[in-house]
Parts: structure tokens; C-alpha cells; sequence
């Protein structure tokens, strides 16, 4: 109940293409949905987060999108970059510091 | 200011020996997190300072782990008699407030421990 699945694992996408990666939950409670993004060598950092009041949310390329009744939240990523090419996150927490991650997704974008 | 940094950034060690892992949180943060972090999987709480407040020690895997934080300021995490399980990045974060419905966790480059 309290894992957070996420999927792929891997992923490579062309330049200028969508990235989509997908994260599923069970525990009802979570209520805050946060994604980070690691590069290697590096700490995760904090790309965008969502609450469950809303069913989307956008910061420049990057996108939330949430739906409360599948128990599922999905990140995109717009016009994918090189530079975009990392391990992403997602993760959810009941409203406490104890975050739940997913297990990640390591994104290529090929030039 | 500064971010979050640990050290060391690599330390191998032979099974059996202790290791001691530093973080220096980002300067007022009162929140302090350590993961762990194992090759293709992702972050495993272990504990979490808060204040003056008992430690949430919850997420340690054994009784060879343990840690300390001084105040509001520097964390050790200390793994006894190692294994090779042992092995991965351990990663601390720091955070400002811990609001509900959660806060941002600036996180440090992590420690890769290897343990032959």
C-alpha cells in the first residue's frame, strides 16, 4: 500500500520528442506529488510537484498530470532536450516528511 | 548559500570495518533526511532530525546503523561492521520547514560506499 510504481524504467526519445513517465499509486492518503530529477553524480532535485486538487499541472516544458480516481500521475516532458537526459523520480507523501519514491526512470534523448 | 554537501564522496571499505558518512545540511534548514540508494533502485528512507525533536528512526535497516545530528547543523551517519549489502549511494537532504503536505528537500551530491 505504501509503494509508489513507476514505469519504464528506461526510456530514449528523439530530440523535440514527448517524454512520458508514468507512476502509480494505492495509499489514498498521499496528498502531495513531487518529481525530481538526478544526474549522475548528483542529488535528486525538485523539478515540479502537484496536489491532488488539481489535475494538471505545467512549468515551462514539464508537466503533471493527475488523476485521482486511477491513482496515477504521469510527468512530460515537451519538446525533449539532450539535456533532459537523467534518472527521474516520482514520489508521494502523506503529508509528512516521509516521502515514498518510485524506483525511477533513466531518460535518453538522443540529439 | 551553499547547498547540501557530503563526504566523502567515494569511500570503499572492507566488510567488517566501520564507516562514518558526513552531511552538512544547507545553513537554517532544521530538517534533516538521510536515503540510501541502491544501483537502479530508488531512495530508501532511513531517519529524519527535526529540531530539538526525537529522531524518526524508522527507516534504518539494522541496529549496525546509526546517526547524530549537533543542533540544527551537522549529521553523521555511522555503519558498523559492514557488508556488502551494504553497498550503495547514501544520500542526505535538508529541508526548511516541514509543512504539511510536504516540503522541498534540497538534497547532497550522496556518498557511494563500496564494501569489499
Amino acid at each position: 500500500q505504501q509503494q509508489v510504481k513507476q514505469s519504464p524504467q528506461s526510456l530514449i526519445v528523439q530530440k523535440g520528442g514527448i517524454s512520458i513517465i508514468n507512476c502509480a499509486y494505492e495509499n489514498t492518503a498521499f496528498d502531495y506529488f513531487p518529481w525530481y530529477q538526478q544526474f549522475p553524480g548528483k542529488g535528486p532535485a525538485l523539478l515540479i510537484a502537484i496536489r491532488p486538487d488539481v489535475s494538471e499541472k505545467k512549468e515551462g516544458r514539464f508537466t503533471i498530470s493527475f488523476n485521482k480516481s486511477a491513482k496515477q500521475f504521469s510527468l512530460h516532458i515537451m519538446d525533449s532536450q539532450p539535456g533532459d537526459s537523467a534518472t527521474y523520480f516520482c514520489a508521494a507523501t502523506t503529508g509528512t516528511y516521509k516521502y515514498i519514491f518510485g524506483t525511477g526512470t533513466r531518460l535518453k534523448v538522443l540529439a | 548559500g551553499a547547498g547540501v554537501s557530503q563526504s566523502p564522496s567515494n569511500k570503499v571499505t572492507e566488510k567488517g570495518k566501520d564507516v562514518e558518512l558526513r552531511c552538512d545540511p544547507i545553513s537554517g534548514h532544521t530538517a534533516l533526511y538521510w536515503y540510501r540508494q541502491r544501483l537502479g533502485q530508488g531512495l530508501e528512507f532511513l531517519i529524519y532530525f527535526q529540531g530539538n525533536s526525537a529522531p524518526d528512526k524508522s527507516g534504518l535497516p539494522s541496529d549496525r546503523f546509526s546517526a547524530e545530528r549537533t543542533g540544527e547543523s551537522v549529521s553523521t551517519l555511522t555503519i558498523q561492521r559492514t557488508q556488502q549489502e551494504d553497498s550503495a549511494v547514501y544520500l542526505c537532504a535538508s529541508s526548511l520547514v516541514r509543512m504539511a503536505g510536504g516540503d522541498t528537500q534540497y538534497f547532497g551530491p550522496g556518498t557511494r560506499l563500496t564494501v569489499l
